[in-house]
């Protein structure tokens, strides 16, 4: 059974550092990794989206990669800002079940 | 624009009544799936239907139901025989051809809120 665990729960940085989300997962037969992010409240916006082919995407601040023999994934974002705060969460899609699985998140809390 | 709209944003119902959310997409897309997210939990599988006509329990369904009668649609309906109804409700989407790059990316829409006192 597929199970995507996100470490930290909680990180709490000044405005400005490049930090680095992980996310590691059980079952390296995926069929693509997806980041998003959650406001408070709110649904859940894509940030990236990495097929299981792929290595790594970026998306201006944000950049993401991939290993899957060793299960794990990045989400680095560089030059962090107090917008950035929100809780951020690594998803794995295996084509077998059709299902996409959740880590627990991270939530990002960026001080001015 | 495209997206996902789900209705309503906050829902309250007493118990023992059943209720059912709205999800509906213009994306085109073929697959849809519902969740339910608790505090401390994470994001939690109902339902998914991957073309009309046809769907999958997920890992909780039990005290929920859905039909997917339109391509766009995939209405929820949360039963009395839920134990624990009150949560976040998440409907999203995704398009299943392999052949493009973006297949089975979810896309999801704003949430419902359903209060059961």
């Amino acid at each position: 059974k597929q199970e995507v665990t996100q470490i930290p729960a909680a990180l709490s940085v000044p405005e400005g550092e490049n930090l680095v989300l992980n996310c590691s997962f059980t079952d390296s037969a995926i069929y693509n990794l997806q980041w998003f992010r959650q406001d408070p409240g709110k649904g859940l916006t894509s940030l990236l989206l990495i097929q299981s082919s792929q290595r790594e995407q970026t998306s201006g601040r944000l950049n993401a990669s991939l290993d899957k023999s060793s299960g794990r994934s990045t989400l680095y974002i560089a030059a962090s800002q107090p917008g950035d705060s929100a809780t951020y969460l690594c998803a794995v899609f295996s084509g077998n079940t059709g299902k996409l699985i959740f880590g627990q998140g991270t939530t990002l809390q960026v001080k001015p | 624009d495209g997206g996902i709209t789900q209705s309503p944003k906050y829902l309250f119902r007493k118990e023992g009544q059943n209720v059912t959310l709205s999800c509906e997409q213009n994306l085109n897309h073929d697959a849809m799936y519902w969740y339910r997210q608790d505090p401390g939990q994470g994001l939690r599988l109902i339902y998914y239907s991957q073309i009309v006509n046809d769907f999958q329990k997920g890992d909780i369904a039990e005290g929920y139901s859905v039909s997917r009668e339109k391509k766009e649609s995939f209405p929820l309906t949360v039963t009395s025989a839920q134990k624990n109804p009150t949560a976040f409700y998440l409907c999203a989407s995704s398009a299943r051809s392999t052949a493009s790059r973006r297949a089975y990316e979810q896309y999801f829409g704003p949430g419902t809120r359903l209060t059961v006192t």
